[in-house]
């Protein structure tokens, strides 16, 4: 099944700091998807972005699908986006299930 | 925002106890999915479906079965829970139906733990 690695696993920053998040991925894939799980469990959408570039805030994606891999950036973190961001892609070979397999997470910890 | 919900929360239950967990989404969306996911770690897909009275299991062989008589229902079901089966479960769906195509939204999960 097709691969998916992110790194750093863990980062940590001190609050106002941007920081880069990184997803490879070893198939194409019509399907990408960032998330931040919180500290309750619960995963929160941040970008669909099987190809190009999103905005949403102080957070921005990219993906270069023929390359294979995706960016999230976080720009003036806040002790508030501390937690688990996980990328998510649907191989093209999964059809009409379009089922997400999941990288292992950054975890990220802002500090005051 | 997405309108998928389960419960219960959280479950502490005994070996040998027949649970069921429940998830309904709200969206029309056709796709349901369940994932399990283990403290600190990645998610798994442990079943999903196209679509009513269509189901099929995903990448993590798993005890549980699941049932999908309604479009936006999507239980899963443990016949006989053992310590092993403590994690946390997550619903999901997806569909043509919203802001993505095939976006997944995720309901607040249930952390079961079996004693």
């Amino acid at each position: 099944g097709i691969q998916v690695e992110q790194s750093p696993p863990d980062l940590i920053l001190q609050e106002g700091a941007n920081s880069t998040l990184r997803c490879n991925f070893s198939d194409s894939v019509n399907n990408l998807q960032w998330f931040h799980q919180n500290p309750w469990g619960q995963l929160i959408n941040l970008f669909y972005i099987p190809s190009g570039t999103k905005q949403n805030g102080r957070l921005s994606a990219t993906t270069v699908a023929t390359e294979r891999y995706s960016l999230l950036y976080i720009s003036s973190s806040q002790t508030t986006d501390s937690g688990v961001y996980f990328c998510a892609v649907g191989p093209i070979s999964s059809g009409s299930a379009r089922q997400l397999t999941f990288g292992s997470g950054t975890q990220l910890t802002v500090l005051p | 925002e997405a309108d998928i919900y389960q419960t219960p929360r959280y479950l502490v239950i005994g070996t040998g106890k027949k649970i069921t967990l429940e998830c309904s989404q709200t969206m029309g969306h056709d796709k349901m999915y369940w994932y399990q996911q283990d403290p600190g770690m990645e998610l798994h897909l442990i079943h999903y479906s196209y679509g009513v009275n269509s189901t099929e299991k995903g990448d993590l062989s798993s005890e549980s079965t699941v049932s999908r008589i309604r479009t936006e229902h999507f239980p899963l079901t443990l016949e006989s829970a053992r310590p092993s089966h403590t994690s946390q479960y997550l619903c999901a769906s997806a569909g043509l139906a919203g802001r993505m195509p095939y976006e997944q939204y995720f309901g607040p999960g249930t952390r079961l733990t079996v004693t």
